[in-house]
């Protein structure tokens, strides 16, 4: 099924673990956007990459990294986890036309740092 | 101030109720999507809208560009419509790319 493929989808880290969190889609989108969800504080923008071989910071990329490998898939790294890092992270590409872009979502990486 | 600003925080109905949902904004905007997350869940874009209504079965989408206002409404609501409903901008402007600015939902439970 045509979509947006984030793994793993639950992961608990010790803190000062690193992993990376994986993201592909399959629609030939040129846009690709890591989000993450907490409680009270709604979805925030962590990084995005516009096109194939740029990315740019979003609202909070503190302690993140990304990279876009290809058209397909958008990695997010988290180099030392901290308990801070603990929400659900969502991955996400759009299509643009003419200024509009549609947007579909991952399931979800619930991530827990202890 | 939040740039999105949603109402009300939370909403219960009985089921066959008819549901609004409001969502004001405080900038420019290219587009607005409205965004469907169930418990535990995903998150589904329902409607992407730049001018007028959209619908969608018993979803009905409007927005007022000038008044810088979008409702999201449900007829005859049904339990399995029980979800947070999120209200998103994409902001104008050339480097906006499609980054969403997010309200911050409605949770929505209705009631058999």
């Amino acid at each position: 099924n045509a979509g947006v493929t984030q793994t793993p989808k639950f992961q608990v880290l010790k803190t000062g673990q690193s992993m990376t969190l994986q993201c592909a889609q399959d629609m030939n989108h040129n846009s690709m956007y890591w989000y993450r969800q907490d409680p009270g504080m709604g979805l925030r923008l962590i990084y995005y990459s516009a096109s194939e071989g740029t990315t740019d910071k979003g609202e909070v990329p503190n302690g993140y990294n990304v990279s876009r490998l290809n058209k397909r898939e958008f990695s997010l790294r988290l180099e030392s986890a901290a308990p801070s890092q603990t929400s659900v992270y969502f991955c996400a590409s759009s299509e643009e036309g003419n200024r509009h872009y549609g947007y579909t979502f991952g399931s979800g990486t619930r991530l827990t740092v202890v | 101030k939040n740039e999105v600003e949603q109402s009300p925080q939370n909403l219960t109905a009985q089921e066959g109720e008819f549901i609004t949902i409001n969502c004001s904004y405080s900038v420019g905007i290219s587009a607005l999507h409205w965004l469907q997350q169930h418990p535990g869940g995903g998150i589904v874009s329902l409607f992407m809208l730049s001018s007028g209504k959209k619908k969608h079965g018993r979803l009905i989408a409007t927005i007022n560009i000038q008044e810088k206002h979008s409702s999201l409404h449900i007829t005859a609501s049904h339990p399995r419509d029980s979800a947070v409903y999120i209200c998103a901008l994409i902001k104008l402007g050339g480097t906006s790319y499609g980054k969403l600015t997010f309200g911050q939902g409605t949770i929505l439970t209705v009631h058999p």
